[in-house]
């Protein structure tokens, strides 16, 4: 159980071209999910929470124009990089909380990252 | 700023060895997280703990939650190669923020 798909799990594309990337969890409801932004030997940086049904909250410093979230059902939530530029080549992870099991453990669980490389 | 700090930030042991990883922090956690995380691979959940001064175990791997719930420990002992990751702690404090810390790599060499 709570499995959470991304897609793709790797892509290169040209700068100014946008960029959609999708998190899915598949046997679970997940009213909350969070985007995560990781460099090379670093830690996981949160940048946005996504809530189901209405606007995403982003973390100081992240560009709500350039970075698009859309959370349109407890299943999906999509991060959409627009207009992408060398500086937004990473590793970007999403993360569901379980709707069952928020407000107990608060647990996270992770998709397996999408590699961003923008030429 | 990092709520959680992490100790060590690497640690390179030979297989066989046994190994402690250190999460602290000011704030009291509601709830704590350990995970494992592999290149190029999501982070991966190994145990969460709740209850000030519990202790979990999985398999070779310990894990404690202090007494006041602002620290935890992983254990690991007889570390094998597959052992190899970055670990990280993560927790909601009792605002309701979840922050991770800043991970410990770990390299287990045969």
């Amino acid at each position: 159980g709570a499995v959470v798909s991304q897609h793709p799990s790797w892509v290169i594309c040209k700068s100014g071209t946008s960029v959609k990337i999708e998190c899915r969890s598949l046997d679970f409801q997940a009213t909350t999910m969070f985007w995560y932004r990781q460099f090379p030997k670093q830690s996981l940086m949160l940048m946005a929470t996504s809530n189901e049904g209405s606007k995403a909250t982003y973390e100081q410093g992240v560009e709500k124009d350039k970075f698009l979230i859309n959370h349109a059902s407890l299943t999906l939530s999509t991060l959409t990089v627009t207009s992408a530029h060398p500086e937004d080549s990473s590793f970007y992870i999403c993360s569901a909380r379980d709707r069952q099991l928020a407000g107990i453990y608060n647990e996270q669980f992770f998709g397996p990252g999408t590699r961003l490389t923008v030429l | 700023t990092q709520l959680l700090e992490q100790s060590p930030q690497f640690l390179s042991i030979q297989e066989g060895e046994n190994l402690t990883v250190y999460c602290n922090s000011s704030s009291v956690f509601s709830s704590l997280q350990w995970y494992r995380q592999e290149p190029g691979e999501g982070p991966v959940l190994l145990v969460t703990v709740v209850t000030g001064g519990e202790v979990k175990k999985l398999k070779r791997l310990t894990f404690q939650f202090g007494d006041a719930r602002k620290d935890s420990s992983l254990h690991i002992t007889a570390a094998q190669p597959g052992d190899t990751g970055l670990y990280l702690c993560a927790g909601t404090d009792s605002w309701g923020k979840f922050q991770f810390g800043a991970g410990t790599q770990v390299v287990v060499t045969p």
